[in-house]
């Protein structure tokens, strides 16, 4: 089954404890991103790759690394959670080639506290 | 930059009957694509449909269809027949320069569909 798959679902954290949101693709897609959805702002963006080892930043980049060592996989990393980065976090993938649907893992809430 | 507008917060529909959901945007790229998506309370995004900016016919997925009108710069999602299944939030996205690896979303319009 195509699926992107986000771990964990549901994290509570505490001010400056670094964490790390993992995202895995089986559909061998070259693109992936991150999405952080608030209520009344809908999903916006902070990374994306193209490929491996190819990142940029979205529309909100700060506060957040990315990588991507391998095609499947790409970490979200919080070096520093602070409470405003309490949100829903989605990673979607999708192929290279068309206007195609991005595919989206089932999300991650995290609070920060 | 690109923009996507959706008006109405909230709508409220009858089960059986249609609604549109309103969305208009904003680009300068002469290509782009137009996305649909819903989100139910369970929260997970699911794609809905699909149109191109070129696309010459209006996209259609089932009950599901998206009203293009590109001079207008708008594309709204037709629901027909609603069910109350299809009560969720739904979003409008673009995807910028052809590729949906970035896409820009709308803040949503929370849909419920009453008995």
């Amino acid at each position: 089954e195509a699926q992107v798959t986000q771990n964990p679902r549901y994290l509570i954290t505490v001010t400056g404890k670094k964490l790390t949101v993992t995202c895995s693709q089986n559909m061998n897609h070259e693109y992936m991103s991150w999405y952080r959805q608030d209520p009344g702002l809908g999903l916006r963006q902070i990374y994306y790759s193209m490929n491996v080892e190819v990142t940029d930043k979205g529309d909100v980049p700060e506060g957040y690394k990315v990588s991507r060592k391998e095609k499947r996989n790409f970490p979200l990393i919080l070096e520093s959670p602070s409470p405003n980065q309490t949100s829903l976090y989605f990673c979607a993938s999708t192929r290279r080639l068309g206007n195609t649907e991005a595919f989206f893992g089932q999300g991650t809430r995290l609070t920060v506290v | 930059a690109q923009k996507i507008t959706q008006t109405q917060p909230g709508m409220f529909v009858q089960e059986k009957e249609a609604v549109t959901l309103d969305c208009t945007y904003d680009t300068s790229d002469p290509s782009y694509g137009l996305f649909w998506y819903k989100q139910p309370s369970s929260g997970e995004m699911i794609f809905l449909i699909y149109q191109g900016s070129y696309d010459q016919q209006n996209a259609t997925e089932g009950r599901y269809s998206l009203n293009f009108q590109k001079a207008r710069k708008s594309a709204n999602l037709v629901i027909s027949a609603s069910q109350l299944g299809d009560s969720a939030m739904y979003f409008c996205a673009m995807s910028r320069q052809g590729g949906s690896e970035k896409l820009v979303f709308g803040k949503g319009t929370k849909l419920t569909v009453n008995p």
